[in-house]
């Protein structure tokens, strides 16, 4: 079965550091792209970027180029998404999901990660 | 890249049929067909339930479909069911980015 498993959910300080994490299983980490999703409170989806774990391609939405960084550790199947300086502004629900390619679409989604941004 | 024009909000009564559209450009929607559709209920993940237009996954009811013409792709839904209430949101490969975009979403209410 395929399983994407994220971290659990932060509270931070506007200027704080965080890394969030996405572990695959039950399929081949390395042979599909992995994506992230924003949902800010009421509001809907957004494409952040993906990942294709295999070789570490990493492409980023305009809107999130230079404001997060992907990244991947295939030898323990595992996506992460992370700030160097977060905002209030980055409260928000994130999603990973799986994509068989960049054109299909995401067929399995993790479970989310609420961020909250807070001083 | 600006997100695709869905509706905010449709309605239909259990057993009706309604219908969703998602308007894009001749980058995406209408380049490609590469239109995907989730369903979303309240505090839930994304559901794929459409893709590549109008291709369902395994396991969504044939009660969903999709199609495309020119730059508006559409999700219909038939025979309306109350637990097909949720928020509905297209998506397309885009040439701007080379990733996808999404719709704003749109709010089904089963009346």
């Amino acid at each position: 079965e395929v399983q994407l498993v994220q971290s659990g959910a932060e509270v931070k300080k506007p200027g704080e550091s965080l890394k969030i994490s996405c572990k695959g299983s039950g399929y081949s980490f390395t042979s599909y792209w992995i994506g992230w999703v924003r949902q800010m409170p009421g509001k809907g989806l957004e494409w952040m970027g993906i990942i294709y774990p295999g070789d570490s391609d990493t492409r980023y939405s305009p809107s999130f180029q230079g404001q997060v960084t992907i990244s991947a550790d295939k030898s323990i199947s595992t996506a992460y998404l992370q700030w160097s300086s977060l905002k209030a502004s980055d409260t928000a629900m994130y999603y990973c999901a799986r994509l068989p390619s960049i054109q299909l679409g995401f067929d399995y989604w993790g479970q989310g990660t609420l961020v909250t941004v807070s001083s | 890249q600006s997100a695709l024009t869905q509706p905010a909000s449709v309605s239909g009564s259990p057993g009706q049929s309604i219908t969703i559209s998602c308007t894009g450009t001749s980058s995406d929607v209408g380049g490609y067909n590469y239109v995907s559709w989730y369903q979303q209920h309240p505090g839930k993940a994304p559901k794929l339930m459409i893709y590549e237009v109008s291709n369902r996954p395994s396991g969504v009811s044939n009660r969903f479909s999709g199609s495309k013409s020119g730059n508006t792709a559409s999700l219909t839904i038939s025979g309306l069911q109350a637990e097909d209430e949720a928020d509905y949101y297209c998506s397309s490969y885009t040439s701007s980015s080379t990733l996808g975009v999404f719709g704003g979403g749109t709010k089904l209410t089963v009346l």
